[in-house]
């Protein structure tokens, strides 16, 4: 199985600042017939919610998503960058890898107010 | 627009069984891959299984293979994961989620159900 890493596991940002968020996969996750997409996803969830698509294919954003969110990396590292952090920004971040079955999820990580 | 509606979780005991649904509204139900994910306080979230537009492919987590059954009826564009011999660890939130025409990225998630398994 691929195993999706995230770091840190919580994160405590001044609003206006810019948080960033890690994943590592402990394999690549490249898309094999062009190597130069990564099977990569992120997701925000709030208290109560259910997980809500932030970013596709490690760096498309998902119609509607603010363009503070933004991804980058290729192959097996990451990041989820929120450019200026807004209040209803505080959530639990995820990763996911899409490249292999079983898909799989990171930890986590808790974005929170300074 | 696109809904996604849980239904069938509940308190059962170990060894027992539940079937839960997702019934589908806004969608093209046969031109998508659905799955289910389950989310714990302690394993956060977790893929359980996948089906294709046909019915065809069918993938599970290690998990849950031999105890838990996908499946889905077009016709009435709904989603169902039958739950046998079902233990303590398969506590968790259950959601349905849409797979996207490009991948297994889930764009589309119902509010989840709650499976207990306590005695």
């Amino acid at each position: 199985d691929i195993v999706m890493t995230q770091s840190p596991d919580s994160l405590t940002v001044s609003l206006g600042e810019r948080a960033t968020i890690n994943c590592k996969s402990s394999q690549s996750v490249l898309y094999s017939p062009n190597n130069k997409y990564s099977s990569l996803a992120w997701y925000q969830q709030k208290p109560g919610q259910p997980p809500k698509l932030l970013i596709y294919w490690a760096s498309t954003r998902e119609s509607g998503v603010p363009d503070r969110f933004s991804g980058s990396g290729s192959g097996t590292d990451f990041t989820l960058t929120i450019s200026s952090l807004q209040a209803e920004d505080v959530a639990v971040y995820y990763c996911q890898q899409y490249s292999r079955i079983p898909i799989t999820f990171g930890q986590g990580t808790r974005v929170e107010i300074k | 627009q696109v809904q996604l509606v849980e239904s069938g979780g509940g308190l059962v005991k170990p060894g027992g069984s539940l079937r839960l649904s997702c019934a589908a509204s806004g969608i093209a139900f046969t031109d998508y891959y659905m799955n289910w994910i389950r989310q714990t306080p302690g394993k956060g979230l977790e893929w359980v299984s996948y089906i294709s537009g046909s019915g065809e492919t069918i993938y599970y987590a290690d998990s849950v293979k031999g105890r838990f059954t996908i499946s889905r009826d077009n016709a009435k564009k709904s989603l169902y994961l039958q739950m046998n011999s079902l233990r303590a660890e398969d506590t968790a939130v259950y959601y349905c989620a849409r797979g996207s025409s490009g991948g297994s990225w889930y764009g589309y998630w119902g509010q989840g159900t709650l499976v207990t398994v306590s005695s």
